[in-house]
């Protein structure tokens, strides 16, 4: 079952904060995200593990609520650089099989 | 620039061509996936490679054939593709399959079915 993102999309001036949410139907265990500019490959931007802490870096930083099987992804202050689009990705296993989930997408523009 | 390396970047190709696919990655790393990617979606996996071997085929088509030469090189070998295969895929490693391990994208190859 595909993890959901929302907001689907969002703009924003720079400086400005968001907030990207990933919600699952299953139980998650850890949480990756990514940011996927046009044309380019998905960059890996941290991890969430079950039981571990918040993480961040710089400006992006983010949580996990195991209970309410969602991650959200804070982005403070936003620079232009952090437009793209921002898939949290979980792996997942289906009797035994390892699979790897992308959820829907966000797409981010920031503007100046 | 990513250190996964794809080529090509741009393939164009008719339905009855055959063309391949290349991967490579010199990180170590020993799992290697293919995805594909329609324009505003998700990438979707369609194999994983564990220690150079398959370990998981998503109900991918037979016209679409993986193969792991080695540890650092993945190959998708494409024959009889259809249009609705058009498409972004994108190769990517890690240290293994798991949990705690983050997947190292390359910058993907645009396939162009006529």
């Amino acid at each position: 079952q595909q993890p959901v993102q929302s907001p689907q999309a969002v703009i924003l001036r720079e400086g400005e904060d968001a907030v990207i949410n990933c919600s699952s139907s299953k139980a998650l265990y850890s949480v990756h995200w990514y940011r996927q500019k046009h044309g380019e490959a998905p960059v890996f931007l941290m991890i969430l593990l079950k039981g571990g802490e918040q993480k961040g870096h710089e400006k992006i930083s983010a949580s996990f609520n195991e209970k309410k099987q969602q991650s959200s992804l804070y982005l403070t202050a936003s620079q232009l650089s952090y437009s793209g689009t921002y898939f949290c990705g979980t792996p997942a296993a289906t009797s035994g099989t390892y699979k790897y989930i992308f959820g829907t997408g966000t797409r981010l523009k920031v503007l100046a | 620039d990513t250190e996964v390396t794809q080529t090509p970047k741009h393939l164009v190709m008719g339905m009855t061509n055959k063309k391949s696919l290349k991967c490579e990655q010199h990180m170590g790393h020993r799992a290697m996936y293919w995805y594909k990617q329609k324009a505003k979606k998700p990438p979707e996996l369609m194999f994983v490679y564990s220690y150079e071997k398959l370990s998981i085929n998503e109900s991918v088509p037979s016209r679409f054939s993986p193969e792991c030469p080695n540890s650092s090189l993945l190959n998708l070998h494409l024959h009889a593709l259809q249009p609705e295969d058009s498409a972004l895929y994108l190769c990517a490693s890690s240290q293994a399959p798991g949990a705690i391990e983050p997947q190292h994208f390359g910058d993907g190859t645009r396939l162009s079915i006529l």
